[in-house]
């Protein structure tokens, strides 16, 4: 059975930081592009990042360039989405999800709220 | 970079059959894949139709997807209508310009 178990969410200051990590199992992990999706409450879904499966290749959506950085660890199947300078517009559920000819499998998403 | 936009809600009784649409902005529709998913509340989004007419193993025939050229636009849409379809659909497709992954703004279907 595939699972994707995201864990690392809380409740944070403007400016703090956060890590995220996205545990994968029942796939090989590290044949796969993955990618971090979000959803502010009540919001529709809005793409984050992805990695390629040798993290050779990284992108980000605008509005977290420069803020965020993805990673990953393949010998740990383990996925990261590093979050620096949070502000109250990241408040939001992160999902992370595999790549394949679609975002097949999803997680089921870590709750992040940045708050005063 | 291109925009999907989707109707905001959509609805239609037990049995019938819906349509779903997502319009893309600039660029031809049918220069990367279009793929739909379903979020029902207070859950994950699954993947019901991929490389715009492909349905998953488990996804049931009764939803399918096309493109729309003439209006470019692809759509989804879902026949035989069951309660349990009631969700909130997103398209998704890949802006291969700028390497990023572009989601419409969801569409609410309500089944009466």
């Amino acid at each position: 059975e595939v699972q994707l178990v995201e864990s690392g969410g809380g409740l944070v200051k403007p400016g703090a930081s956060l890590r995220l990590s996205c545990a994968v199992s029942g796939i090989t992990f590290g044949s796969y592009s993955m990618n971090w999706v979000r959803q502010a409450p009540g919001k529709g879904l809005e793409w984050v990042s992805s990695i390629s499966a040798s993290s050779s290749n990284i992108y980000y959506g605008d509005s977290v360039k420069g803020r965020f950085t993805v990673s990953r660890d393949n010998a740990k199947s383990l996925l990261y989405l590093q979050m620096h300078s949070l502000r109250a517009e990241d408040t939001a559920v992160y999902y992370c999800a595999r790549e394949l000819l679609s975002f097949d499998y999803w997680g089921q998403g870590t709750l992040v709220t940045v708050s005063s | 970079n291109f925009m999907l936009t989707q109707p905001h809600s959509v609805s239609g009784s037990p049995g019938k059959t819906v349509t779903i649409s997502c319009t893309r902005s600039s660029g031809n529709i049918a220069s990367t894949y279009v793929q739909w998913h379903q979020q029902r509340p207070g859950s994950a989004p699954t993947n019901v139709i991929y490389e715009d007419n492909r349905r998953p193993f488990g996804v049931p025939d009764r939803f399918s997807g096309s493109l729309v050229s003439s209006s470019n636009s692809a759509s989804l849409t879902i026949s035989g209508l069951k309660t349990e379809d009631e969700a909130d659909y997103y398209c998704q497709s890949y802006d291969n310009v700028n390497h990023l992954w572009v989601f419409g703004g969801g569409t609410k279907l309500t089944v009466l």
